[in-house]
Formats: structure tokens, C-alpha cells, sequence
């Protein structure tokens, strides 16, 4: 099994909403992170956890909340989104993390996303 | 300090000609290379991937690269396009010399006439 799943695909969210998005994986794989991709544009890194434990946080803000219940899942928590924040989010994971940084020792694998929409 | 620089936003082709998208890199180092392809609304999928072995990559599809120290380059070609293969392509280094540090390109569009 070489899948990272999303849920849910698509999310519209109004500004004062909490929801979650979801992230799984089966690989064994001990890093896992949440990029942010706007149109037209790459991805740009949010979070890296590594062995379960938050590792990296790009200076994201509060209203995005991250969380690992085990080595297969990584949620994020939204809570007073804002319309700019609307983008497709995605979920990866990669064999281990490089010490000291949130980069991947080998090949990322992409989950499909979650597209938000926040009103 | 490291980058990823690729050459064109947009790549026009028609189907059955060539493909090549260009990529250049900075590195103080001798860098992992990938290229990632993403389809609309979509996640992205690996293609290919350099990690100092053999300097010409073979990846999935029919796509290949080849790492040229010299040139800073590890451009992505295919011999022959299909429309399945219009898509957002991205160059990505991972520069141990930048702590492992993942770079993306700005990504390049490859459209395939019929």
C-alpha cells in the first residue's frame, strides 16, 4: 500500500466554523507534514512532525492547528479561518526526516488534497 | 545558499512531438533531484528522482532526466507527449549541503495539442 488518503476532498467553511482535515498513511513512514498550495503556485510547507512530534512549524497561524494521534495520522485543526486561507491543502509523508530540519530523506509522498473553501 | 530555477511557466507541445522542461539548480553540494508531476486537483505524484547514482534517471511513464554537474541542470524530457501527460511539472532539490532543506520550483505547465 503506497497511499496517503485525505478526507474530506472538498471543505467550505464559513469564517466563525471549526473543522478538521485528515490525513492517513500505511507506509511506516515516520515523517509526516501539511503543505498549503494556492493556484498556480507550489506547494509551501506548514508542519513537519516527525516520530509523532511536531517538529517544524513554518510561522503558521494559530487558527491552524496540528495533531498526530499515532504514526499513521495527522490531522488539522481550522478554527477562525479567514477567505485567504481557502487553498487545497496537502497531507505527505516520507521514510524519516533529516536531523535538524523538516526536509525528507528521500521521495515525498502526496496525498490527493483537501480543497478548502472558506466563506 | 540552494535553488531550484525552472526555466519556462508554460510548454506547449503537440501530441507525439517531444517533450522539454527545463530545471536548473544551485547547490553547494551534490543535491537529491526530483520532479513531481501534479495533475488538476490533484496531489502530487513523483516521476523521478536523482540521488547521485547513474545521471540518467529513467521515471514512470516514459519520462526521463539527466543530472549535469557542469550545467547545474537536470532538465525532464519524454520522446514522444501524450495529451494524459498535460499537467503542472516541479523541480524539486534537497540540498544536504542546506541541511536537507526541499525546495520547489515555481512549477512548469505542460499543455499537449491534439
Amino acid at each position: 500500500d503506497t497511499e496517503v488518503t485525505q478526507t474530506p476532498k472538498h471543505l467550505v467553511m464559513g469564517m466563525t466554523n471549526k473543522k478538521s482535515l485528515k490525513c492517513e498513511q500505511h507506509m511506516g513512514h515516520r515523517a509526516m507534514y501539511w503543505y498549503k498550495q494556492k493556484a498556480k503556485k507550489p506547494p509551501e510547507l506548514m508542519f513537519v512532525y516527525s516520530y509523532e512530534k511536531l517538529s517544524i512549524n513554518e510561522s503558521v497561524p494559530s487558527r491552524f492547528s496540528p495533531e498526530c494521534p499515532n504514526s499513521s495520522l495527522l490531522n488539522l485543526h481550522l478554527h477562525a479561518l479567514q477567505p485567504e486561507d481557502s487553498a487545497l491543502y496537502l497531507c505527505a509523508s516520507s521514510q524519516e526526516r533529516a536531523a535538524g530540519t523538516g526536509s525528507p530523506r528521500g521521495e515525498l509522498f502526496f496525498g490527493e488534497g483537501s480543497r478548502l473553501t472558506v466563506l | 545558499a540552494q535553488s531550484v530555477t525552472q526555466l519556462d511557466s508554460h510548454v506547449s507541445v503537440s501530441e507525439g512531438t517531444p517533450v522539454l522542461l527545463r530545471c536548473n539548480y544551485s547547490s553547494s553540494y551534490s543535491p537529491s533531484l526530483f520532479w513531481y508531476v501534479q495533475h488538476p486537483n490533484k496531489g502530487l505524484q513523483l516521476l523521478l528522482k536523482y540521488t547521485s547514482a547513474a545521471t540518467l534517471v529513467k521515471g514512470i511513464n516514459g519520462f526521463e532526466a539527466e543530472f549535469k554537474k557542469s550545467e547545474t541542470s537536470f532538465h525532464l524530457t519524454k520522446p514522444s507527449a501524450h495529451m494524459s501527460d498535460a499537467a503542472e511539472y516541479f523541480c524539486v532539490v534537497s540540498d544536504p549541503g542546506g541541511g536537507f532543506k526541499t525546495i520547489f520550483g515555481a512549477g512548469t505547465r505542460l499543455f499537449v495539442k491534439a
